[in-house]
């Protein structure tokens, strides 16, 4: 089955240091890809996606690219924020029909210190 | 355009007793899908409903869980007889039309039990 792997965390970065979170997944056929972020106390919200193979999906300075040949995802940005501290979700969803559920990662907590 | 609402935000229940949680999506939208967000586990999706259909509830327990989504009104998502192990953040996710993958998602019911 369609399943997705992120790095564990959590992650402690200083204010303007890189963030690179890994993420894999396994599925048949093309999934679309997302990252999405959920802040202290808060519902989740859409970060980025991605839909076919090569596809650079990129918002508020993140960005992550779709890897077909090594089935990855990962989220990136070069300078990151104290405002950036947050779990972030790696998560797919299969294109075939109109079920487009979500499949999730466990979620990389990021603390950003000033 | 109002975004997901979810009600109450928090709800309390002590064991035996029933919760009811409840999802308006986004104005127009007649997909929702409910995940459940475990302590120190990631999200789990639970139902996929469109107006007046469960297209796919492989995610939601057998017993005691159930959801609707009436042609007027919103979707809820019912849990009776609660137990400890229900404590959970669930969220509830909107999404437009047919084969479309981007979800929108409300802020989440904490549901503790005591």
């Amino acid at each position: 089955g369609n399943s997705v792997t992120q790095m564990e965390g959590p992650v402690t970065l200083s204010e303007e240091a890189f963030l690179t979170i890994n993420c894999t997944y396994t599925a048949t056929g093309y999934p679309s890809l997302f990252w999405y972020v959920q802040y202290p106390g808060e519902g989740l919200q859409l970060l980025l996606k991605a839909t076919k193979a090569d596809d650079k999906g990129s918002n508020k300075g993140f960005e992550a690219t779709y890897r077909k040949e090594t089935t990855s995802f990962h989220l990136e940005k070069g300078s990151v924020q104290v405002s950036d501290s947050a779990v972030y979700f790696c998560a797919l969803s299969g294109n075939a029909g109109n079920n487009r559920k979500l499949i999730w990662g466990l979620g990389t907590s990021l603390a950003v210190n000033p | 355009n109002a975004g997901v609402m979810q009600n109450p935000r928090h709800l309390v229940r002590r064991r035996g007793q029933e919760a009811r949680l409840r999802c308006s999506p986004m104005k127009g939208h007649s997909h929702v899908y409910w995940y459940r967000q475990l302590p120190e586990e990631g999200l789990k999706f639970m139902v996929y409903l469109q107006k007046e259909n469960i297209i796919d509830e492989s995610g939601m327990p057998k017993e005691r869980f159930s959801a609707e989504f009436p042609k007027e009104g919103p979707s809820i998502l019912r849990i009776q007889q609660v137990v400890r192990g229900d404590s959970a953040a669930y969220f509830c996710a909107s999404s437009p039309t047919v084969g479309t993958d981007t979800q929108y998602f409300g802020p989440g019911t904490r549901l503790t039990v005591l």
